[in-house]
Formats: C-alpha cells, sequence, structure tokens
C-alpha cells in the first residue's frame, strides 16, 4: 500500500512570507496530524483530524498557522507570516482510526521549511 | 501537561545490548509507545506497551511500569543500522506526545 505523502520535500522562505504544505494520507485512514518536528527535538503535535473535523488544535500557533482537511481526505498546513522559529521539519502522519495507542502512526517524509 | 525524560545520546558496539530509558510525567495516561528515526527520515513505529511488563518484537522489546511512570526499549544484537533515534511516546486517549529523543550511535 502506498504511504503517507507529502509535497514538497524542501522549502525554503524569507520571513514573513507565506507557504503552505500538502499532505495526502494512507487510503482509508480517518485520523491525519501535523506534527513540527525542531532539530533535536521530538515531534511536537500541532493539530489531529478525525476525517475532516479538528480533534486537537491545542499546540497551534492560530495567529499565523491554518490548517484543513476538508473532504476527509488529503490536508493542508499553512503559515502567514512566517518567522525564524518556524524553521523545522513538518511531519504528516495518519491512523485508521486514532483511537487506542495500539492505533499505529504512519508518518510521511516531512517537508524540511528554512525561513531566512 | 506532559513531560518525558531521556538520555540525549547512547553509543554501544555492535553486536552488544543497549537500554533506552524514558521517564513520564502526564495528567493522563493510556499507554508507551516507542518510535525510531533515521536522520533526514520519518519516525516508524516500534512498539506499544498498554500494559504493565514486556513486549518482544524480535530484537526489539519494550517495557512498562505504570506505578514507577517509567518505561525502556531494550535493543539486543545491535547492527550498525541501528543507529538512529529513538523517542518514546505518551498516548493519552488518542493523542501522541514524543520526548526529544535518544541518540543512538553504534561503533563497530
Amino acid at each position: 500500500e502506498a504511504g503517507v505523502a507529502q509535497s514538497p520535500r524542501y522549502k525554503i522562505i524569507e520571513k514573513r512570507q507565506s507557504v503552505a504544505f500538502w499532505c495526502n494520507p494512507i487510503s482509508g485512514h480517518a485520523t491525519l496530524y501535523w506534527y513540527q518536528q525542531i532539530l533535536g527535538q521530538g515531534p511536537k503535535l500541532l493539530i489531529q483530524f478525525q476525517n475532516n473535523g479538528v480533534v486537537d488544535d491545542s499546540q497551534l500557533p492560530k495567529d499565523r498557522f491554518s490548517a484543513e482537511r476538508l473532504k476527509g481526505v488529503d490536508s493542508t498546513l499553512k503559515i502567514q507570516p512566517a518567522k525564524l522559529e518556524d524553521s523545522a521539519v513538518y511531519l504528516c502522519a495518519s491512523s485508521f482510526s486514532g483511537g487506542a495507542g495500539t492505533d499505529t502512526q504512519y508518518f510521511g517524509p516531512g517537508t524540511r521549511l528554512t525561513v531566512l | 501537561g506532559q513531560s518525558l525524560e531521556q538520555p540525549s545520546e547512547v553509543t554501544a558496539v555492535e553486536g552488544a545490548i543497549v537500554q533506552i530509558n524514558c521517564t513520564y510525567q502526564t495528567s493522563g495516561f493510556y499507554g508507551l509507545s516507542w518510535y525510531q528515526q533515521h536522520d533526514g527520515g520519518a519516525p516508524t513505529f516500534l512498539s506499544y506497551n498498554g500494559l504493565d511488563g514486556l513486549e518482544e518484537t524480535g530484537r526489539f522489546s519494550s517495557f512498562l511500569s505504570r506505578s514507577d511512570s517509567y518505561g525502556y526499549l531494550l535493543l539486543q544484537e545491535l547492527q550498525m543500522k541501528d543507529s538512529a533515534s529513538y523517542f518514546c511516546a505518551v498516548v493519552h486517549f488518542n493523542k501522541f506526545y514524543f520526548g526529544s529523543g535518544t541518540k543512538l550511535n553504534v561503533k563497530p
């Protein structure tokens, strides 16, 4: 089966510019996660969708970050405007149901964002 | 809130056994997961402990003690390809909180 797809793989922008990332989860997976991983740290959950509804966005900086999953399949994460501290790898993951810990998350390759 | 502690780096030789510890403080707890991440790669699932005790999957084993808020990942017969970062993650309902990771260096 195809894995989680993300694009672009790399992006370099200047501060105050906007950027968008795209994720296509594994077919049939109801839950989609966006994580931010700063170099040397563990992934930090930004937002979690169950189908097209938001389950948790408590750590999403809503003044500049937004995300949507309109049809309950693919998703877009946007940053507007970007700051230097947004430089990180943005990981998308999906799981079948988003239930208990036995529900494995499958990660995409990530988008490495550099803000200059 | 959630707080997880792991050693930042561990070094071991090929063929040896290494244990990576994880202690946590959480407001709610469902289980403990472990993920492996090679440099430049995506995290991949290794194991999950929902109950106290040892779970074994090939060369890897994971242990959980809820009363001690403690778990570990045990890697046996280390191979060079095991050089990677290892993250423990607390599972709270359907949410995951990752530790900062342990970088494992396997030397010949």
